[in-house]
This record gives structure tokens, C-alpha cells and sequence, in this order.
């Protein structure tokens, strides 16, 4: 089955720097890719996704970039803000009736 | 993800008992999901259901049992033979199969006195 690993498990940055967080997926079927952002004690949301029939897509001060020949995919925040501070899954669908696999987490702290 | 709710908030089980944490949703969606999350850790998934009166096994499912009788509703029971129930769980849904984005509701923590 599908296997997620995201990098890194914690990222610190100051405030108004970029945030790059990295995932690998292993089943070359894989076509839906999302990102959830999960702050203390909340429920995770989705912030950003991206199908395997587009490279990149960006929504303001987030983007995502994937790779299909290398089987990863990238979450991209720019002039981070406090507000930012969150732990970030990212995930990858496998077979169509199986649930996403979800990457283990990385915390983000945002330096002010 | 406002059209999924979860309760109760908090709830505390006893040594022995068996708890029901309940999942509901508005948005008229096939699949349902719970997952449990343990502090400083990722997302576990314990069962999903594609469709009623239908379940799966997720990666823990052991102690725990499900039941998928109207679209709108999938509750979780932990059981007395799950030994360390303490987490937060986590239900969520989608439209259909995993090319759909998931929604999350608010959660419950489960404690055990």
C-alpha cells in the first residue's frame, strides 16, 4: 500500500522567512495530494491541494509543487506570520476506495 | 467541515467501561472516517466506512468497534479491551473514495480515570 514520509518532524523560521516542507509518497498511482494544517487542541483543514495532472498551485502566501517522477510533493509558505505556527500534514491517496495516508507531521514555529 | 460534529468534547471513561463517541454529519457524504491521535503525533485510522451498512478496519482497530446504519451517522465505541485508550479522536468525511478531500470534525479527548 501507500506509504507517506514528510520532512522535516519540526521547523523553526523567523517571522517573514519561507517554510518549505517536504513529503515522498510510494504508490506511482497516487493522484490527489492534500495539505492540512492542524493548530493545538483544533481539528485539521485543509489549506491547499493539488491533482497529478498540474505541477504546481498556489493560493496567496501558500503553494504546492509535485513532482511525479520523483514522488514528492512540496508545501511552500512565504513571509510566514506567527499565525502560521501549526503542525502540517500532507497526504496521498492510494487505491480509489482506500483513505488517504496521512505524512506523520511537521510542527512549524514561526518566530517573532 | 462545519457540517461534521462530534461529541461530547471531553469524556472520561472507567476502568471496565465501554464509551461511544458520536460523529454526525450534514453534508450528505458517502464515506466516513475516525482516526486517533496521541499528543505530538500523527493521524491513526482506526475504521471507515464507504458506504452504510459497510465498514473497514483501519491500521488500529483493535478494541474498538463501529456501526454505519444511516449516512449521517458512523459512531465509535471503545471498548473495555482497548488498554490505553487516552487520545483525541478525530471523525471525518468525504464525498466518496480517497480522491476526495476529507473533512474533519472538532474532535473528542477521551480520558481514562
Amino acid at each position: 500500500g501507500e506509504n507517506v514520509e514528510q520532512h522535516p518532524s519540526t521547523l523553526s523560521v523567523q517571522e517573514g522567512d519561507s517554510a518549505v516542507i517536504k513529503c515522498t509518497y510510494s504508490d506511482s498511482a497516487s493522484n490527489y495530494f492534500p495539505w492540512y494544517k492542524q493548530e493545538l487542541g483544533k481539528r485539521p483543514q485543509l489549506i491547499i491541494d493539488i491533482r497529478s495532472n498540474v505541477g504546481e498551485k498556489k493560493d496567496q502566501r501558500i503553494a504546492v509543487t509535485l513532482n511525479k517522477t520523483a514522488k514528492h510533493f512540496s508545501l511552500h509558505i512565504t513571509e510566514t506570520q506567527p499565525e502560521d505556527s501549526a503542525v502540517y500534514f500532507c497526504a496521498a491517496n492510494s487505491r480509489s476506495n482506500t483513505p488517504l495516508v496521512f505524512g506523520k507531521g511537521t510542527r512549524l514555529s514561526v518566530i517573532a | 467541515d462545519g457540517g461534521i460534529t462530534q461529541s461530547p468534547k471531553y469524556l472520561f471513561r472507567k476502568e471496565g467501561q465501554n464509551v461511544t463517541l458520536s460523529c454526525e454529519q450534514n453534508l450528505n457524504h458517502d464515506a466516513m472516517y475516525w482516526y486517533r491521535q496521541d499528543p505530538g503525533q500523527g493521524l491513526r485510522l482506526i475504521y471507515y466506512s464507504q458506504i452504510v451498512n459497510d465498514f473497514q478496519k483501519g491500521d488500529i482497530a483493535e478494541g474498538y468497534s463501529v456501526s454505519r446504519e444511516k449516512k449521517e451517522s458512523f459512531p465509535l465505541t471503545v471498548t473495555s479491551a482497548q488498554k490505553n485508550p487516552t487520545a483525541f479522536y478525530l471523525c471525518a468525511s468525504s464525498i466518496g473514495g480517497a480522491q476526495e478531500t476529507q473533512y474533519f470534525g472538532p474532535g473528542t479527548r477521551l480520558l481514562v480515570l
